[in-house]
């Protein structure tokens, strides 16, 4: 079983439209969470923190649901610029590297 | 967030030769680390490099493969030895934010191996 899992999609849907992405990781001492997006020959960029209480920066909220072992990334009013593939992004208790979900791709049509 | 820079940013390279990939940050940063993502995968630690000590490898990644240095607290090199086409990748150096554990990504290394 893989430590992090994501819906590959491609997730194809119109600007302004709302769209959400899960991620499932699979110990449950996993400490830190984190959305990267990385764009199409570019490196991954932090895009946010996944706190329990859940954390929102503008569009963008995400979630942490520890009990069943998922985070979810909310995008609201969707724009071009939001196409890139997004990156969920596990550490666990005591590790000092990160588990990467293998991405779900985003493309937002006009 | 740390300036990272990488260097080649791209190179085309035969089979059995070897490639030295330069990371360079703007800050001292304790820990520094080497991914690989190949084409259409997600990214996979190859070591993390500390300095003053042996890099540590993950699994599937052996010394004579990927030797590292890191020389001081600004920089680091991972050689990829004896090329064979499946080395064919993009390689990224990351270092640690510090706050909750993030890390930042270096722009890459694109290497092909014919």
């Amino acid at each position: 079983r893989k430590e992090v899992e994501q819906d590959p999609g491609p997730f194809n849907v119109p600007e302004g439209a709302t769209v959400a992405f899960n991620c499932t990781y699979s110990n449950s001492a996993s400490q830190s969470f984190f959305w990267y997006r990385q764009d199409c020959r570019k490196e991954p960029k932090l895009l946010m923190s996944v706190y329990s209480s859940g954390n929102e920066d503008g569009r963008f909220t995400a979630q942490l649901n520890r009990a069943s072992q998922y985070i979810s990334l909310l995008i609201r009013d969707s724009k071009l610029s939001d196409s890139a593939t997004y990156l969920c992004v596990v550490i666990q208790t005591g590790a000092n590297n990160l588990f990467f979900g293998t991405g779900t791709r985003l493309t937002v049509i006009p | 967030s740390a300036v990272i820079s990488q260097k080649p940013s791209r190179d085309i390279c035969q089979r059995g030769t070897s490639l030295t990939i330069q990371c360079q940050v703007d800050s001292q940063v304790t820990m520094m680390f080497w991914y690989r993502q190949q084409p259409g995968q997600s990214l996979t630690l190859i070591a993390t490099a500390n300095q003053g000590s042996e890099a540590t490898y993950e699994s599937g990644f052996v010394i004579d493969k990927f030797p590292i240095s890191r020389p001081n607290l600004t920089f680091s090199t991972l050689t990829v030895s004896n090329m064979s086409p499946e080395d064919s990748s993009i390689y990224l150096c990351s270092v640690e934010g510090g706050q909750s554990y993030e890390q930042y990504f270096g722009p890459g290394t694109r290497l092909t191996v014919t």
